[in-house]
């Protein structure tokens, strides 16, 4: 079964750090693009950065630039967002998707997990 | 930057076609993608490319792009469809997202 796990997140101070990872089962990692997708309370879907299958591409909304960094172990079948400075706004339900490379969609989605940035 | 202008909420009736559109500059040009988040759940793709339907997605999801409009099309609704629908496109290496639209089954 094709799956996507993510783990990691938490409750965090603001100015604080987490790393949330993103396992993947039944396809050929290396072979697909990753994106990390969030959902603050209420609100809609936000992409937040992609990586391509061998990271050889990686961009991130303004929203995370120079705070988040994405990356990946096609060793591991692992995605991983490294979150710096995290501020009150970056609550959200975290997610990792599956991204086609012909025509950009995103097939393949995590269940999620919840990052909850507060004092 | 590219903007995805989708209606806050749509109401259909029951059994009839509820019509959900996503509009962008030349969004004609563009390669559209719609997703289904039920609460509580993950998105899931019912719509990529404009018009074609992943394995498993019920034949009444259909959608087409034109112009500066593209929508998604959902014929006989039932009450299992009540959802939020979001529009997404690739521009300029980011991923674009319409702001979604709650589909309302009465």
């Amino acid at each position: 079964e094709v799956q996507l796990v993510e783990s990691g997140g938490g409750l965090v101070q603001p100015g604080g750090s987490l790393r949330l990872s993103c396992a993947a089962s039944g396809f050929t990692f290396s072979s697909y693009s990753m994106n990390w997708v969030r959902q603050a309370p209420g609100k809609g879907l936000e992409w937040i950065s992609y990586i391509g299958s061998s990271s050889s591409a990686i961009y991130y909304a303004d929203s995370v630039k120079g705070r988040f960094t994405i990356s990946r172990d096609n060793a591991k079948n692992s995605l991983y967002l490294q979150m710096h400075s995290l501020r009150v706004d970056d609550t959200a339900i975290y997610y990792c998707a599956r991204r086609d490379d012909t025509y950009s969609y995103m097939d393949v989605w995590g269940k999620g997990t919840t990052v909850t940035v507060s004092s | 930057s590219y903007e995805l202008t989708q209606p806050l909420s749509v109401s259909v009736a029951l059994g009839q076609t509820a019509r959900i559109t996503c509009g962008g500059n030349n969004i004609g040009s563009k390669n559209v993608h719609w997703y289904q988040q039920k609460p509580g759940q993950a998105p899931v793709l019912v719509i990529y490319r404009d018009s074609n339907r992943p394995s498993g997605i019920p034949e009444r999801f259909s959608g087409s792009n034109s112009g500066n409009t593209a929508t998604l099309t959902i014929s006989r609704a039932q009450a299992g469809d009540e959802a939020d629908y979001y529009c997404q496109v690739w521009d300029s290496s980011i991923v674009v997202f319409g702001g979604g639209t709650k589909l309302t089954v009465l």
